[in-house]
Formats: structure tokens, sequence, C-alpha cells
């Protein structure tokens, strides 16, 4: 049972490019989330997901797009990469009320 | 919207020295997490809380829900020095999808 899987686990973008974080649980969890981690901030939520088909924005959702065609996958895609979204992304998903299982984080530098 | 203040935001101990976390909000919550992030991973979830009042022990860690259901408490008795790393609380209203988290709490113990 992997759990939450994300990758790339570190990624390297110049200004401008395109990317997509991967996201995908074998839980059949129907909750899953993006959370992006700064020094000094805890986790800040990006997007979220309540089943397939469904999405919604969190507290800092600007740069970012998510979908959600699959209970399992959860892509994240930066559009056009900025310095300032340079952080470690996280994605969690869970079930119920319980509380969510996170993945072991993506950590992007954006030059 | 809704202030959560953790604290403190970082502890400096001696090995075997018990620690206390809390937080403090000033939305009313249903459900209270805390969690546990090790250097290069995910958080991980320790306690969770679901009634106003309720103490929960987990080992050495032991959390409650505060009557006001505003705040929550962790304690971590007799420290060791897997004990390091960042903890998070992270309360939420029952049946909304999103998790917010504290600031974290970072704890450094000195063997």
């Amino acid at each position: 049972n992997a759990g939450v899987t994300q990758t790339p686990k570190f990624q390297v973008l110049k200004t401008g490019q395109s990317m997509t974080l991967q996201c995908a649980q074998d839980m059949n969890h129907e909750y899953m989330s993006w959370y992006r981690q700064d020094p000094g901030m805890g986790l800040r939520l990006i997007h979220y997901s309540v089943g397939a088909g469904i999405t919604d924005q969190g507290e800092v959702p600007n740069g970012y797009n998510v979908s959600r065609s699959t209970t399992e996958d959860f892509p994240l895609r930066l559009l056009s990469a900025a310095p300032s979204q340079t952080s470690v992304y996280f994605c969690a998903s869970r079930s119920g009320n319980y509380g969510y299982t996170f993945g072991s984080g993506t950590r992007l530098t954006v030059v | 919207g809704q202030q959560l203040n953790q604290s403190p935001q970082s502890m400096f101990i001696q090995e075997g020295e018990d620690v206390s976390m809390n937080c403090t909000s000033s939305s009313i919550f249903n459900t209270w997490l805390w969690y546990k992030q090790d250097p290069g991973e995910g958080p991980v979830l320790l306690i969770a809380l679901y009634k106003a009042g309720e103490l929960t022990s987990n080992g050495r860690l032991t959390a409650q829900f505060g009557i006001t259901r505003k705040d929550s408490f962790l304690n971590i008795s007799a420290s060791i020095p897997s004990d390091v790393g960042i903890y998070f609380c992270a309360p939420q209203v029952q049946g909304a999808q999103k998790l917010v988290f504290g600031q974290g709490t970072r704890l450094t113990i000195n063997p």
C-alpha cells in the first residue's frame, strides 16, 4: 500500500516555464488537497477536491490549476512559473472525517 | 477570516524534559488534529480530537480539545531525540474539507 505518491521529488524551473506536479493515492480516498510550505508560514492550502470532477480554491490558488478526472489522481499545474512559487508542495488525501495522509513532498525551485 | 495562533514557535529543551505547546483560534472548530513533520518528510497525524473537553493520549503524547472549542494543547512527556521536528495543529470545521494549519512549533532537543 503506497499511500500518497508525489512526483517529482525535486524540480528546478526557469521563470515562465510550465509544469505539472503529480499526486496519486491508492487508498480510494475521496478528498484530496494541495498545500505549499514556506519557511515560517506553515502549510497553506492551494486547491482541494471532494471527489472526481469537483475542485475548489484554497487560500493561495493564484498561479495554479488543478483537475480531478479520477479518484486516484490530483495533478497540480503551474502555468507560468514565478520565483514566488519556490516552495515545498505537499499533496494529501483523506476519507470520511479522519485526518489527511500526506505525501513526502515536491521541492520546487524557480530561478 | 479566522486567526490561528500556535505557540511557542520554537523550543530548545534537554532530553528527558516535558514539552507543552498550544493553539488558539478566534473561531470555533469541531475537530482538532495534531501533526508532526520530520525533516524532509510530509506531516504525519499524531492525535485527533473530536469533542470539546476531550483528552486523548498516544504513548507519551497527550492532547486536549478546549471546552470553548477554540483551543487545543499538546504535551510530550520525557522527550527523546526522535521527538525532534515541527508540530502543527490543524483544526477543522465539521463538514468542511479544508484543513487549516498553525504556523508550527519547531522542537529541538539537546542530548
